[in-house]
């Protein structure tokens, strides 16, 4: 089964720039989709096939994807992104979601 | 809009079947290319796939958990079910259903079940 691999936790100064890395075997070659999570809500999508933004997500959030690494960028972080963050990828072989183990993102 | 929302007892005994269901509205369940899934989230813990269903009927589950795992979908009355056999303290989780196509585009509330006698 794939294995998707995140930090536990990312620490950013509000106004700063976050990255939070999701790792995995060649990921480079999958389509790769974040959702933030805030305490006691579902998560939400906020970047999906790598780099597209759903509607009502701030333009602040933006991915990138190359190699063994996906990254979820977040400019000028403030307060309100302070959540989990969760990276996912489709496991074609049996066809279901695979997610990572999720980085909480701390401002400072 | 589409909304999904699970009901189901929130306090199920060790050994015995967790139940739930999840109700779909603005949208039909039959339709082509979604699948419809659970998705569970431990206390303090990530997320974990149980498993999917197609609204033919097919079914893909979690391997961990396949043996004890059924989902089931009732198109006449847009719904999908979930049942988890042989429950333990270690399944107390809140859980999620949601429409998926490589993407989980919707996401239900959550409900939380407790295992506990």
């Amino acid at each position: 089964s794939y294995v998707l691999t995140q930090p536990p936790s990312v620490s950013v100064a509000p106004g700063k720039t976050a990255r939070i890395t999701c790792g995995g075997n060649n990921i480079g070659s999958k389509s790769v989709h974040w959702y933030q999570q805030k305490p006691g809500q579902a998560p939400v999508l906020v970047i999906y096939y790598d780099s597209d933004r759903p509607s009502g997500i701030p333009e602040r959030f933006s991915g990138s994807n190359s190699g063994n690494t996906a990254t979820l960028t977040i400019s000028r972080v403030e307060a309100g992104d302070e959540a989990d963050y969760y990276c996912q990828v489709w496991d074609s072989s049996s066809d279901h979601p695979v997610f990572g183990g999720g980085t909480k993102l701390i401002v400072l | 809009q589409l909304q999904l929302q699970e009901s189901g007892p929130g306090l199920v005994k060790p050994s015995e079947t967790l139940s739930l269901t999840c109700t779909v509205s603005g949208g039909s369940i039959s339709s082509s290319s979604y699948y419809w899934g659970w998705i569970r989230q431990p206390p303090g813990k990530g997320l974990e796939w149980i498993g999917s269903i197609y609204y033919s009927g097919s079914t893909y589950y979690n391997p961990s958990l396949k043996s004890r795992v059924t989902i089931s979908v009732d198109t006449s009355k847009n719904q999908f079910s979930l049942k988890l056999s042989s429950v333990t303290a270690a399944d107390t989780a809140v859980y999620y259903c949601a429409r998926v196509k490589r993407i989980v585009d919707y996401w239900g509330q959550g409900t939380l079940v407790t295992v506990s006698s």
